[in-house]
């Protein structure tokens, strides 16, 4: 059992849709990150979510941490083929020892 | 190029056989993590150090590997007796330590390893 839950596992969409990517735990977690990968690269830190209710807004991305800090999701306004990729989410044991992820999500945009 | 570097990219072995991967982090980052991350799942925990201080191993890794990073500075992994169920992508993160906290990991581009 994963200590966080990514939800889709895969989403495939047409260029110009909106999506919402889930990150659920039943844990509280003292900040999120949420992660891109593209294949044969290493994750690139997109954002980092810290205070319950948090809105974070990255151009089309629009990342958000819930109130209780156990969950956040990310959502695409009018995705483009070059967001496509693998999103992963990501949160920190209260001593920063260890990070743990989700088993992430992976988006096709096609054109 | 400042970033988390990784040497090698690719490594092809045959099962039985020893490898090393090298990860030279931010210069400034102290702390430093390494992952395993096979084809389309998310990275999974390896170990941790703190300037030079091994301070958490997963206890999934088995004894044949083990990790160093004798200045504080570049880390090694090494991987003995190769076994196809090595074959992944390994990747090195490093984070600064400050009293803030947040937590945000630095990737380097990882080391994919095939085991034949």
């Amino acid at each position: 059992t994963q200590l966080l839950e990514q939800s889709p596992q895969f989403l495939s969409i047409q260029e110009g849709e909106n999506l919402t990517v889930y990150c659920n735990s039943s844990s509280v977690f003292s900040s999120l990150q949420w992660y891109r990968q593209e294949p044969g690269e290493g994750p690139v830190l997109l954002v980092t979510v810290v205070t319950g209710g948090e809105v974070k807004k990255l151009k089309r991305l629009t990342f958000q941490f819930g109130d209780a800090r156990k969950d956040s999701s990310l959502h695409i306004t009018a995705a483009q083929p070059g967001d496509t990729g693998l999103y992963l989410c990501a949160g920190p044991r209260y001593n920063f020892n260890k990070f743990y992820f989700g088993s992430g999500t992976k988006l096709n945009v096609k054109p | 190029d400042t970033g988390v570097s990784q040497d090698p990219r690719h490594k092809i072995t045959k099962r039985g056989q020893n490898v090393t991967f090298r990860c030279d982090p931010i210069s400034e980052h102290n702390r430093l993590y390494w992952y395993r991350q096979t084809l389309g799942q998310g990275p999974e925990f390896l170990t941790y150090f703190q300037n030079e201080a091994q301070l958490e191993k997963s206890r999934l890794l088995s004894d044949r590997f083990s990790a160093e990073r004798p200045k504080g500075s570049f880390s090694t992994l090494e991987i003995q007796r190769t076994e196809q169920g090595d074959s992944a992508m390994y990747l090195c993160a490093s984070s600064p330590y400050s009293g803030r906290n947040t937590g945000e990991l630095f990737f380097g581009e990882g080391s994919r390893l095939t085991v034949l």
